[in-house]
């Protein structure tokens, strides 16, 4: 069974820094690519960011490009998201979720239960 | 980036009613198309890929079509355990986009 497990929201200040984590198991998670996709409170699905299987091919959403980074350590399977220079608008539950392939087929078909993120002074 | 427009926003239904929800895309992304459900403190779980392909295990009841731009889920009988909100989600291209959802209330 595919588990995906966040951990590392909490509040913290704008402008501060936090690192989310993702354990994945239950599939070789080399195998796959990886995302992070975010959903505000009451508000709808964004994708954040995406990583291939070997961290070649990486892609981020213009709102968080230059202040998030997405990587993946296959040898602990575990995804990461440091995210910088946070605003307010950051302000979101961050899903880890699984891709259908090992390229940025852009497919997650598997994800986790969340970890929130608020941001505030 | 390319928009998902989802229509209605929000619908309510009686047990057993047809259910149908409309996804357009603001430029072709062929059958680049997936459908999630997402119930209330949850998280999405994929109904439908390539637009009208079931995920192993999702209820025949739901179903996808279409291509190019405009796309249609339809849930032939709707049952309570469907309350959700329902999200069509492109990945033709970078970024991948999603509609703004759909809210499915028992009537």
């Amino acid at each position: 069974e595919v588990q995906l497990v966040e951990s590392g929201g909490g509040l913290v200040q704008p402008g501060r820094s936090l690192r989310l984590s993702c354990a994945a198991s239950g599939f070789t998670f080399d195998d796959y690519a990886m995302h992070w996709v975010r959903q505000a409170p009451g508000k709808g699905l964004e994708w954040v960011s995406g990583i291939s299987w070997n961290s070649g091919s990486i892609g981020y959403a213009d709102s968080v490009k230059g202040r998030f980074t997405i990587s993946r350590d296959n040898a602990k399977n575990s995804l990461y998201l440091q995210m910088n220079s946070l605003r307010a608008e950051d302000t979101a539950l961050y899903y880890c979720a699984k891709d259908s392939g090992q390229q940025l087929v852009l497919l997650p078909d598997y994800w986790g239960q969340g970890t929130l993120v608020t941001v505030s002074s | 980036d390319i928009q998902m427009t989802q229509s209605p926003s929000s619908l309510s239904a009686s047990v057993g009613d047809r259910v149908t929800i409309t996804c357009q895309a603001s430029q072709d992304i062929s059958n680049y198309l997936n459908w999630y459900q997402q119930k209330p403190g949850k998280a999405p779980k994929l109904l439908i890929y390539d637009a009208s392909n079931l995920e192993t295990g999702v209820p025949s009841r739901f179903s996808g079509s279409g291509s190019g731009t405009d796309f249609t889920f339809t849930i032939s009988s709707l049952q309570p355990e469907d309350i959700a909100t329902y999200y069509c989600q492109q990945y033709d291209n970078l970024p991948p986009t999603f509609g703004q959802g759909t809210k499915v209330e028992i009537k």
